[in-house]
């Protein structure tokens, strides 16, 4: 198994409303990543986790929480989100966090209405 | 600050074209270079990854070269398709953490 698994693909939520989104690899990866991505830009690092420990936080605001329950699965937390923060979710891993190759999932497309 | 560019913005060509897409980045402290594809509304594909200690890695029609000393990268894509039409991303991976910073991505249009 060479993928990165995210789910859902798309999701629609209110301002009021608590999602999450899920991402799972079977690599024996221990380091991964979510990514936010606005239409015609380049992805930007929110969190990095490695051997299951939150290592790195892009200072994003709290309505974003990361979770990381086992080296296989990654989650985010969303909630009172705003409009501004629809945006394609990506999810990374690597085997190590240093001097590795990133392996994508195909994302989430979520918009906040 | 850390920056990766990348020239041009957009490319149209016809098929069967060779073609540069180029990269630079402003810290030669890298660990390592990678190209992704995007196709649109997609998530990313690794198309080649090249750790510091080498020049050049090939996979098909793809050669992607790294210069640390002058802070450049490129993808040469040979006899191009339609189907390769997508937005190519170069992201510089390094740090303690393998912190990838990626590029502003060039948009590549194959005409038939």
């Amino acid at each position: 198994d060479t993928e990165v698994t995210q789910t859902p693909k798309h999701l629609v939520m209110g301002m009021t409303n608590k999602k999450s989104l899920k991402c799972e690899q079977h690599m024996g990866h221990r380091a991964m990543y979510w990514y936010k991505q606005k239409a015609k830009k380049p992805p930007e690092l929110m969190f990095v986790y490695s051997y299951e420990k939150l290592s790195i936080n892009e200072s994003v605001p709290s309505r974003f929480s990361p979770e990381c329950p086992n080296s296989s699965l990654l989650n985010l937390h969303l909630h009172a989100l705003q409009p501004e923060d629809s945006a394609l979710y990506l999810c990374a891993s690597s085997q190590r966090t240093v001097n590795y190759g990133y392996t994508f999932g195909s994302g989430t497309r979520l918009t906040v209405v | 600050k850390q920056e990766v560019t990348q020239i041009p913005a957009a490319l149209s060509v016809p098929e069967g074209e060779n073609l540069v897409l180029n990269c630079s980045f402003t810290d030669s402290a890298i660990y390592n270079l990678q190209w992704f594809r995007q196709d649109p509304g997609k998530g990313l594909t690794s198309l080649l990854l090249i750790q510091s200690s080498q020049r050049e890695q090939t996979s098909g029609r793809l050669n992607a070269s790294l210069d640390k000393s002058s802070g450049r990268s490129t993808l040469y894509i040979a006899a191009s398709q339609p189907g390769d039409s997508a937005t190519y991303l170069c992201a510089r991976g390094g740090g303690a953490t393998n912190k990838l910073i990626f590029g502003t991505g060039t948009l590549l249009a194959v005409q038939p």
